[in-house]
């Protein structure tokens, strides 16, 4: 039973690119969260969606950031016209249902030159 | 003040010794109480998950949460060096929509 994949790995882009991190929640998981993390900080909560739907996008920038989760694929978290301050790892968790345990993928490091 | 407050460390303790790692948080609506291990460049690990006051064991990793001076804390009991790593307190409300997570605590443990 795969865990929660994340891809790519890592992911380097030039200020202005636009920057799609995908993840695959575990298998019968419909629950995907985005965590960011920058060094010596915990984790930021940006934004929870179920399949189709965005829940909560509280923490997520109004410009620039959007997330999805269709019917079928992964979830996706895309950046357009990245800058600097944008590099961080970004981490993705799914559950199989509000309220219960969080599984973490092994993150998507994003670096901006 | 932050919602979540941990010591960032970081820590260090000779193999063998107990470790306590601590969070103290403001919202009272948190009612779900997790401790996440991570180590360097993986994602966050789940170790312990409770939801009421009391302590939890698990092997080595024991959990306390005082929900009336809104405080949990993670034991860990004969330390070993494969738990260097960086231990985050995490904690949400009831529907889980927005879990909020402590900065981490990074812990050494040295043989």
């Amino acid at each position: 039973n795969a865990g929660v994949m994340q891809n790519p790995r890592h992911l380097v882009r030039r200020r202005g690119q636009e920057a799609r991190l995908r993840c695959s929640p575990m298998k019968g998981h419909s629950h995907v969260y985005w965590y960011r993390q920058l060094p010596e900080e915990g984790l930021k909560f940006m934004v929870y969606l179920q399949k189709e739907n965005i829940i909560d996008e509280s923490g997520m920038p109004k410009e620039r950031f959007s997330a999805e989760f269709p019917k079928e694929g992964p979830s996706i978290l895309r950046i357009q016209q990245v800058v600097r301050g944008d590099s961080a790892a970004y981490f993705c968790a799914s559950s199989p249902a509000s309220g219960e345990k969080l599984f973490f993928g092994s993150g998507t490091q994003l670096s901006v030159l | 003040q932050k919602e979540v407050e941990q010591d960032p460390g970081p820590l260090s303790v000779p193999e063998g010794a107990i470790v306590s790692l601590n969070c103290t948080y403001s919202n009272s609506a948190f009612q779900y109480f997790m401790w996440y291990r991570q180590y360097s460049r993986k994602g966050p690990e789940l170790l312990m998950y409770t939801y009421s006051s009391g302590n939890k064991e698990d092997g080595r990793f024991t959990a306390q949460v005082d929900k009336s001076s809104k405080y949990i804390s993670l034991f860990i009991r004969d330390s070993q060096p494969s738990d260097s790593a960086t231990y985050l307190c995490a904690m949400s409300d009831a529907n889980n929509n927005d879990m909020r997570f402590g900065a981490g605590t990074r812990l050494t443990v040295k043989p």
